[in-house]
């Protein structure tokens, strides 16, 4: 089984719809990070915790909102979707350094229409 | 502006050696790493470099000048697995993570 496990894998939602995108984790990290990658550009930022009553905003926050509801439990929000949200998201966790490397879930792949 | 520079693609020969080169403009620097992704799957660690000079682990070598802003992937003996893409991401003085677009490296036979 996956360390970082992500759900859905894959959805397809229409405008406006609430997702709630889904990490957990076993590998007992302290940093959670939320992830989105499009062609072309490189990973980016949305959201990431250092614990659980520590959230804080990346580089592209807006539209997008967390919950750490557990050391091991990390989800991603769309309150409202919108197409230019069409991409695929990648949870990660990390070792409490700021040097350590991160370990990624299998992503998921959301397609907002 | 904080930049990542890396070509967006590049081809090989089964078998050769290929470097792949990352050019980076940060605000500060507290290490380098490169990751390799296969199409739709995630970023698996391949390397860190913090100091000057080279890292070899196994048919993978990944080289540091921080005077230079500059960092390259060496991957020796290319296997058709070697097929992916490598994303070089650079740590800057806040401790975030600045990615590349990344390197989609294709590997003939």
């Amino acid at each position: 089984d996956a360390d970082v496990t992500q759900t859905p894998r894959n959805r397809i939602t229409k405008t406006g719809k609430r997702i709630m995108l889904e990490c957990s984790q076993t590998k007992g990290h302290d940093r959670m990070y939320w992830y989105r990658q499009d062609p072309g550009l490189g990973l980016r930022l949305i959201y990431y915790s250092f614990d659980v009553k520590d959230i804080n905003k990346g580089e592209i926050s807006d539209g997008y909102s967390v919950s750490r509801q557990a050391q091991a439990k990390f989800s991603l929000s769309l309150e409202s979707a919108i197409p230019n949200q069409t991409a695929l998201y990648f949870c990660a966790t990390a070792k409490g350094s700021d040097t350590g490397e991160l370990f990624f879930g299998e992503g998921s792949r959301l397609t907002v229409l | 502006g904080q930049n990542i520079d890396q070509p967006t693609e590049m081809t090989a020969t089964e078998g050769a050696i290929v470097q792949i080169n990352c050019t980076y403009q940060t605000s500060g620097f507290n290490g380098l790493f490169w990751y390799q992704q296969h199409a739709g799957e995630a970023p698996t660690f391949l390397s860190y470099n913090v100091l000057d000079g080279l890292e070899e682990k196994g048919r993978f070598s990944s080289f540091l000048s921080r005077s230079k802003g500059y960092s390259y992937l060496l991957l020796k003996e290319l296997q058709m697995k070697d097929s992916a893409s490598y994303l070089c991401a650079v740590i800057d003085s806040n401790y975030q993570l600045i990615w590349g677009a990344g390197t989609k490296l294709i590997i003939k036979p």
